[in-house]
């Protein structure tokens, strides 16, 4: 089936402005994950769904940043008020399990690239 | 919280030859698993190899095989006969079994196969 999807696939908006970045995981899959990656890093942990249910929010940098996962299925990230220091990949990923239920590995999208002007 | 680190920003390896990338984690809980991640230059992230903490043997796939030492919380990745598309950064992962816990990467590896 389809993999995990991710929209838009590049993103570029004026400083200020609120950009929502979508995810919609491989269906079924419970897990779902964002990530931001500069060039060349690893990705960084932003936050995590279990279902609907938000697990753990701790990477997010600030209260700027929010997601939701209303029906367990698409998520959406949310960045209000952008800084040119939130440009970056964004990337989603999803499993099949709860993390830590099974050693199914993260399926990950190919990310939105967010330009902020 | 658990914590990855990767030393080696860059590596090099003759093409056919092995190579072990490493990989050191901290974790004070005993029940984790570790995911080993490739990023070619397209920029998808592909997974190559698990082991988890109670797994008696190391993990092997193709030519991928974790060199697990639980003591010394280590968990390098041995890639046997080097290919040129084998260039890539690669990441190690962890995450905690026994709660709710988030997968972590690690810097990650830029490994150059030199033909």
């Amino acid at each position: 089936g389809a993999g995990v999807s991710q929209s838009p696939r590049y993103k570029v908006t004026k400083r200020g402005q609120d950009v929502a970045l979508r995810c919609d995981p491989i269906s079924g899959h419970v897990s779902l994950y964002w990530y931001r990656q500069a060039l060349g890093q690893g990705p960084e942990f932003l936050t995590y769904f279990n279902y609907e249910a938000q697990q753990d929010k701790s990477g997010l940098p600030n209260d700027r940043f929010s997601a939701e996962r209303p029906e367990g299925s698409i998520s959406t990230l949310t960045i209000q008020r952008t800084e040119q220091r939130d440009s970056a990949m964004y990337r989603c990923a999803s499993s099949p399990t709860p993390t830590g239920a099974s050693n199914s590995p993260l399926h990950f999208g190919n990310g939105t690239r967010l330009t902020v002007t | 919280a658990q914590k990855i680190t990767q030393t080696q920003p860059g590596m090099f390896v003759q093409e056919k030859e092995a190579v072990t990338l490493d990989c050191t984690y901290d974790t004070s809980d005993p029940s984790y698993g570790l995911f080993w991640y490739k990023q070619p230059s397209s920029g998808e992230m592909i997974f190559l190899i698990y082991q988890g903490s109670y797994d008696q043997q190391n993990a092997t796939e193709g030519r991928y095989s974790l060199n697990f030492q639980k003591a010394r919380k280590s968990a390098n990745l041995v890639i046997s006969a080097s290919q040129l598309g084998d260039s890539a950064m690669y990441f190690c992962a962890i995450f905690v079994k026994t709660s709710y816990d988030k997968v972590i990467f690690g810097p990650g590896t830029s490994l150059s196969v030199i033909p």
